[in-house]
C-alpha cells in the first residue's frame, strides 16, 4: 500500500541551528501538509501546500517556517533558526484530488537542545 | 471555529472488554468530515476511518464500529472484544474545507487507552 514516508525520523539540533524535514508524499496525491505535535500533546496543522504553493497556514507557521516542493517527489519543511519549543513530532501527510482522507507519515522526532 | 471535544483523557480496561471513545465536535459548516485516528506508542498515525457529514450510517469494520449523531454532534468510536494490541492514543478529527478545496484537520487532545492483560 502506497505510503507517505519522512526523513530523518529522528534529529538532534543545536538552537538556533537551521533544520529541514523532508517528505514523500503518496506519488499521485496533490495535496501537501505538516502537522506538528508537541510532547504529550494533539496535533496541530501547520500548512498546506498546492500546485506549488502554500494555500493555508496556521499561526505557528511563522517567518522561520518554509516549504517547498524542490521536484516532483519531495516536500520539505524548513526551520530557518530553531528554537526549545520547536521541539516536537512532525508529520507529512498528503491527499489525492478527489478523497478527503489524509494520509500521514510515520513523523520525524525533533528534538533541539 | 472548529472543535473536537475528547473528553476522555485517559482509559484503562481488562482485555477482551469493550471501551467506547467518546468524541463531540463543534463546527457551523455544514459540509464536514470526521476522522478517527490511532497513534500507537511508535508514533505514527494510522487512519482508521472517515465520514462525512451527510452519512449518518453506523459503520463497524471487524472489532471496531463508530457511532455518529448529528444530533448530539459526536462521532464515538467502540472496540469490542480489546486486544493489547489496541492500547495507543485514538485522535479524533474533524476537517474543515479551506482554500482551493484544500481541507486541514483539527484534532482532538486524544484518548489513552490502555488495554490490560
Amino acid at each position: 500500500e502506497p505510503e507517505v514516508t519522512q526523513t530523518p525520523s529522528h534529529q538532534v539540533t543545536q538552537m538556533g541551528q537551521e533544520v529541514i524535514l523532508r517528505c514523500v508524499p503518496i506519488s499521485n496525491h496533490l495535496y501537501f501538509y505538516w502537522y506538528r505535535q508537541i510532547l504529550g500533546q494533539k496535533v496541530e496543522f501547520l500548512v498546506s501546500f498546492y500546485n506549488n504553493e502554500i494555500s493555508e497556514k496556521s499561526e505557528i507557521f511563522d517567518d522561520q517556517f518554509s516549504v517547498e516542493r524542490p521536484d516532483g517527489s519531495n516536500f520539505t519543511l524548513k526551520i530557518r533558526s530553531t528554537k526549545l519549543e520547536d521541539s516536537a513530532m512532525y508529520f507529512c501527510a498528503s491527499r489525492d484530488r478527489t478523497g478527503n482522507t489524509i494520509y500521514f507519515g510515520e513523523g520525524s522526532w525533533l528534538t533541539v537542545v | 471555529a472548529q472543535k473536537v471535544t475528547q473528553a476522555q483523557t485517559e482509559i484503562s480496561v481488562v482485555e477482551k472488554e469493550d471501551v467506547t471513545l467518546d468524541c463531540v465536535y463543534e463546527t457551523r459548516d455544514t459540509t464536514y468530515y470526521l476522522f478517527w485516528y490511532k497513534q500507537p506508542p511508535s508514533g505514527e498515525l494510522v487512519f482508521l476511518i472517515r465520514r462525512n457529514s451527510f452519512d449518518e450510517q453506523n459503520e463497524i469494520s471487524g472489532r471496531y464500529s463508530w457511532n455518529f449523531q448529528k444530533s448530539t454532534s459526536s462521532f464515538n468510536f467502540t472496540i469490542t472484544a480489546s486486544q493489547v494490541v489496541d492500547s495507543a492514543v485514538y485522535f479524533c478529527a474533524l476537517s474543515e474545507l479551506s482554500n482551493f478545496g484544500n481541507e486541514k484537520l483539527t484534532f482532538g487532545t486524544g484518548t489513552r487507552l490502555t488495554i490490560i492483560p
